[in-house]
């Protein structure tokens, strides 16, 4: 099916330790999103790709940075993993025209639970 | 600044209950784009609606409907005769021009439905 891949699903990490999430979208969309969920908070954007080649911080992009990999896949590494950073991290991609008119909607990836202890 | 507010936290109701969740954004660009996410317990984000600033038509689909006011900068949800599965947290988020195309959330709404 069509749609957001991202893995891996859960993972345990310990203080200081590095790691790569993968994203990987299949609709050949040009927008990329990272955001991080947290309880009570919503989501917040981490990082976001509006296009291959390009990348941005978001709300919350400390300890993070992001590979726009292709236009297929966007990574977000964490270098020095911290407790603060325990959190559901969702991938998304969408659509946008050139006279910033939303195509499609956002679609998102199922999730990873990240805890750092 | 661009913000949504989601003032409930939690509702609980018993089944067969209407219940009405509540989204307030603020934004100054004159095109955007709304949205209500579920999120049931497995974690997923179910899509469940996008509506573009110029279309003020409100929007039914089964059990769910959707009251757009600009005049209020109100986007609210509705679930009629509520059922168990509907139990989830509910995200209103906001898309502007502005943005980069990213979407903004509110702090999400925990609904609980009671047999």
């Amino acid at each position: 099916n069509a749609g957001v891949t991202q893995t891996p699903k859960f993972q345990v990490l310990k203080t200081g330790q590095s790691m790569t999430l993968q994203c990987a979208q299949d609709m050949n969309h040009n927008s990329m999103y990272w955001y991080r969920q947290d309880p009570g908070m919503g989501l917040r954007l981490i990082y976001y790709s509006a296009s291959e080649g390009t990348t941005d911080k978001g709300e919350v992009p400390n300890g993070y940075n992001v590979s726009r990999l292709n236009k297929r896949e966007f990574s977000l590494r964490l270098e020095s993993a911290a407790p603060s950073q325990t959190s559901v991290y969702f991938c998304a991609s969408s659509e946008r025209r050139i006279d910033r008119e939303l195509v499609y909607g956002y679609t998102f990836g199922s999730g990873t639970r990240l805890t750092v202890v | 600044a661009q913000k949504v507010t989601q003032a409930q936290t939690e509702i609980s109701v018993v089944e067969k209950e209407d219940v009405t969740l509540d989204c307030v954004y603020e934004t100054r660009d004159t095109t955007y784009y709304l949205f209500w996410y579920k999120q049931p317990p497995s974690g997923e984000l179910v899509f469940l609606i996008r509506r573009n600033s110029f279309d003020e038509q409100n929007e039914i689909s089964g059990r769910y409907s959707w009251n757009f006011q600009k005049s209020t900068s109100s986007f609210n949800f509705t679930i009629t005769a509520s059922q168990v599965v509907d139990s989830a947290v509910y995200f209103c988020a906001l898309n502007y021009g502005g943005s980069q195309g990213n979407l903004i959330f509110g702090k999400g709404t925990k609904l609980s439905v009671k047999p």
